[in-house]
């Protein structure tokens, strides 16, 4: 039992590029989120999806688009990155959402933009 | 939209001493509120969490407490021990299942020997 899986763990890319941090989940948890923290921040929410093929806008989704085709992945997309994208990012997942559910987060994504 | 305000951002405690992290909600629906811890280069893990038909919630050296009223719920660690020091956020929910899950700014929490 893996938990949540996210690749790749570091990635640097060029103003303008574009990527997908993959996020999989092997608990078949209905709900899944993506968050990002800036360097001594809080976690700020990208998207959620409460189930396959149904996904929302979090507090902060601007320059960023998800997809949710099975129960187990989630992946997103960082589209034209901007060093404002620079961030650690984390993949979770919870069997109850919001209503009680504790969140099983991945080991994140380091990503940098320069 | 929620918005969850987290205090101090830093704090330094003495060893044995108690440490206590505020946080403040917005939203009058919210009615979950759980409480994360994140060691350094790690992943926040869920460590206590509270719903608002109740006052207070103890686990061992943890308790949390919230007052709906004012909106606003507390974190208390007591006796704290160097294996306390990390970074803890808060975080507020409606509490349905489709609920946005929104932190803290995250609290930074020292134990001086």
């Amino acid at each position: 039992n893996a938990g949540v899986t996210q690749t790749p763990k570091f990635r640097i890319l060029k103003i303008g590029q574009s990527m997908t941090l993959q996020c999989a989940q092997d608990m078949n948890h209905n709900y899944m989120y993506w968050y990002r923290q800036d360097p001594g921040m809080g976690l700020k929410l990208i998207y959620y999806s409460v189930g396959a093929g149904i996904t929302d806008k979090g507090e902060v989704p601007n320059g960023y688009n998800v997809s949710r085709s099975t129960t187990e992945d989630f992946p997103l997309r960082l589209e034209l990155a901007a060093p404002s994208q620079t961030s650690v990012y984390f993949c979770a997942s919870s069997p109850n959402g919001g209503s009680s559910g504790e969140l099983f987060f991945g080991e994140g994504s380091r990503l940098t933009v320069l | 939209g929620e918005n969850v305000e987290q205090h101090p951002s830093t704090l330094s405690v003495q060893e044995g001493d108690s440490a206590v992290i505020k946080c403040t909600y917005s939203d009058s629906a919210s009615n979950y509120f759980p409480w994360y811890k994140q060691e350094l280069g790690k992943r926040p893990q869920l460590i206590i969490d509270i719903r608002s038909n109740v006052g207070e919630k103890k686990d061992q050296r943890i308790a949390v407490t919230l007052n709906k009223t004012a909106k606003h719920f507390s974190l208390h660690i007591t006796e704290t021990q160097p294996e306390d020091s990390a970074v803890y956020f808060c975080a507020a929910s409606r509490g349905s299942s489709a609920s946005k899950i929104i932190f803290g700014s995250g609290t930074r929490l020292s134990i001086r020997p």
